[in-house]
């Protein structure tokens, strides 16, 4: 079973799009995240809910809204979509109040918008 | 801003020679892990350091997370194209509760 899985893997959209990216995790985790990694390979911190509520929100456009259904998924809708948000994005998970907050990160989604 | 400078970024090796990646930053992290990332895959942690001056091995690998927690290094010994790959340093911070990711380390390992 896989741990933390995000649909789809590969999406390639028109500019101007809307377009949404689904994730779930089974283990048992209370935070979810979303990460943007860049053609450099740049990890970057997007947003983070723990237990439904949004606890992180990093200096993104507000086209990206992130929904979280229950603690189990965090979905990823991005309104008017740009050239410069092609990117890897990736969903993870964690165990709150862990002094490591060792994260579990999906395979990633791949996004190009052309 | 809390940032994590990692070096090298790009790494070419022949098997059997030994590397050694750094992570520097001016901030305290409450901990140090170390994630290596395979093309088309998410990143999966190698390890985690938690005190000042900590060594982990892990077979070939040796991870050191500095006395003051502020670095961290990677020192790989008689690299094997196997561990060809994506590495990255992350740093959490217990007061913000975010992971800070460096910018990555590309190893190749030729034969």
């Amino acid at each position: 079973d896989t741990a933390v899985s995000q649909t789809p893997k590969y999406l390639v959209t028109q500019m101007g799009n809307d377009k949404s990216i689904k994730c779930e995790q089974n283990l048992g985790h209370d935070t979810m995240y979303w990460y943007k990694q860049d053609s450099k390979k740049f990890l970057k911190i997007m947003f983070s809910y723990n237990n439904k509520e949004l606890i992180i929100n990093e200096t993104v456009p507000n086209r990206f809204s992130p929904k979280s259904p229950d603690k189990a998924h965090l979905n990823l809708h991005i309104n008017s979509l740009e050239l410069g948000d092609s990117a890897v994005y990736f969903c993870a998970s964690s165990r709150p109040g862990q002094r490591k907050n060792i994260q579990y990160f999906g395979a990633g989604t791949r996004l190009s918008v052309l | 801003t809390q940032l994590l400078e990692q070096s090298p970024q790009f790494l070419s090796i022949q098997e059997g020679e030994n590397l050694t990646v750094y992570c520097n930053s001016s901030s305290v992290f409450s901990s140090l892990q170390w994630y290596r990332q395979e093309p088309g895959e998410g990143p999966v942690l190698l390890v985690t350091v938690v005190t000042g001056g900590e060594v982990k091995k892990l077979k070939r690998l040796t991870f050191q997370f500095g006395d003051a927690r502020k670095d961290s290094s990677l020192h790989i010994t008689a690299a094997q194209p196997g561990d060809t790959g994506l590495y990255l340093c992350a740093g959490h911070s217990s007061n913000t509760g975010k992971l800070i990711f460096g910018q990555g380390t590309t190893l190749q390992v030729k034969p």
